[in-house]
C-alpha cells in the first residue's frame, strides 16, 4: 500500500522553538508538497519541491522554510515558532499530472 | 489569480438521499486537472474522483459524479444513496502547471462539511 507518512500526529510546542515536521513518501514521487489546514480557510500551500534540492514558495512561505535533501524526505521548518503557526500541517507528495497522495496530518500547537 | 471557490460552508442530506456539492474556479489555463477529495474525522485526505479539462465526458466512481461545465468554469459533486461513511469535509482542487519548473502544483478551495443524517 502506497503511503506518505508524516513524522508526529501531534506536536505540542514552545514559542520561539525551531520545529521540524518531516514527511517520507515511498511512492518514488516527484512532487512533494506541505499545505497548512485551518477552519474556514481550507488548504494553503506553504511551500513544494519538483525535485531534490529544489523547492518553490506557496501562497504562505513567511516563517516557514524547508529542506529536501533526499527524494523521499521532505521537511518543513519553522525556524522560530510563534502562537499564529498553530495549526494542521499536511503533506502530499505526486507524479504530475496523477493527484496528490496525503499524509495522516500533523496537529501543531504553539504554546 | 487562480482560486476555487466552494460556497457552502456545510450541508447535510438524509441517509440514501443525493447532495450535490459546488465547486467554481477561475483559470486562464486550458489545460488542467480538477479534483474532488473527502477528510473524514480521521485527516486522512482521500481522492474521490478526478476530472481532465480536456475530457467532455463527465467523470464517475460508483455513486460518486461530476458535473464539469468547463465554459462556466463548474466542478459540483453528485453523490447518490448518500451513506453515513460519507459524513467528510469535502475539498474540490485544482492542479494547474507551474511554467517556471515545468511542474504543478494543487490549489484547493474552502471545503464543504456534508453530514449525512441517519
Amino acid at each position: 500500500d502506497v503511503k506518505v507518512t508524516q513524522s508526529s500526529r501531534y506536536l505540542v510546542k514552545r514559542t520561539g522553538e525551531k520545529v521540524f515536521l518531516e514527511c517520507v513518501q515511498d511512492m518514488d514521487h516527484e512532487n512533494m508538497f506541505w499545505y497548512r489546514q485551518d477552519p474556514g480557510l481550507g488548504l494553503r500551500l506553504i511551500y513544494f519541491s519538483y525535485d531534490v534540492k529544489m523547492k518553490e514558495k506557496g501562497d504562505i512561505p513567511e516563517g516557514y522554510s524547508v529542506s529536501r535533501e533526499k527524494k523521499e524526505r521532505f521537511s518543513l521548518i519553522l525556524e522560530s515558532a510563534s502562537t499564529n503557526q498553530t495549526s494542521m500541517y499536511l503533506c502530499a507528495s505526486s507524479s504530475p499530472p496523477r493527484q496528490g497522495v496525503f499524509g495522516q496530518g500533523t496537529r501543531l500547537t504553539v504554546v | 489569480a487562480q482560486t476555487v471557490t466552494q460556497s457552502q460552508p456545510e450541508m447535510s442530506v438524509q441517509e440514501a438521499e443525493t447532495v450535490t456539492l459546488s465547486c467554481t474556479y477561475d483559470t486562464s489555463e486550458s489545460n488542467y486537472y480538477l479534483f474532488w477529495y473527502k477528510q473524514p474525522p480521521s485527516r486522512q485526505m482521500i481522492l474521490v474522483i478526478r476530472q481532465e479539462a480536456y475530457k467532455q465526458q463527465n467523470a464517475t466512481e460508483n455513486r460518486f459524479s461530476v458535473n464539469f461545465q468547463k465554459a462556466a468554469k463548474s466542478f459540483s459533486l453528485k453523490i447518490s444513496d448518500s451513506q453515513l461513511g460519507d459524513t467528510a469535509m469535502y475539498f474540490c482542487a485544482f492542479m494547474k502547471p507551474v511554467t517556471t519548473s515545468g511542474t504543478y502544483k494543487y490549489i484547493f478551495g474552502t471545503g464543504t462539511r456534508l453530514k449525512v443524517l441517519a
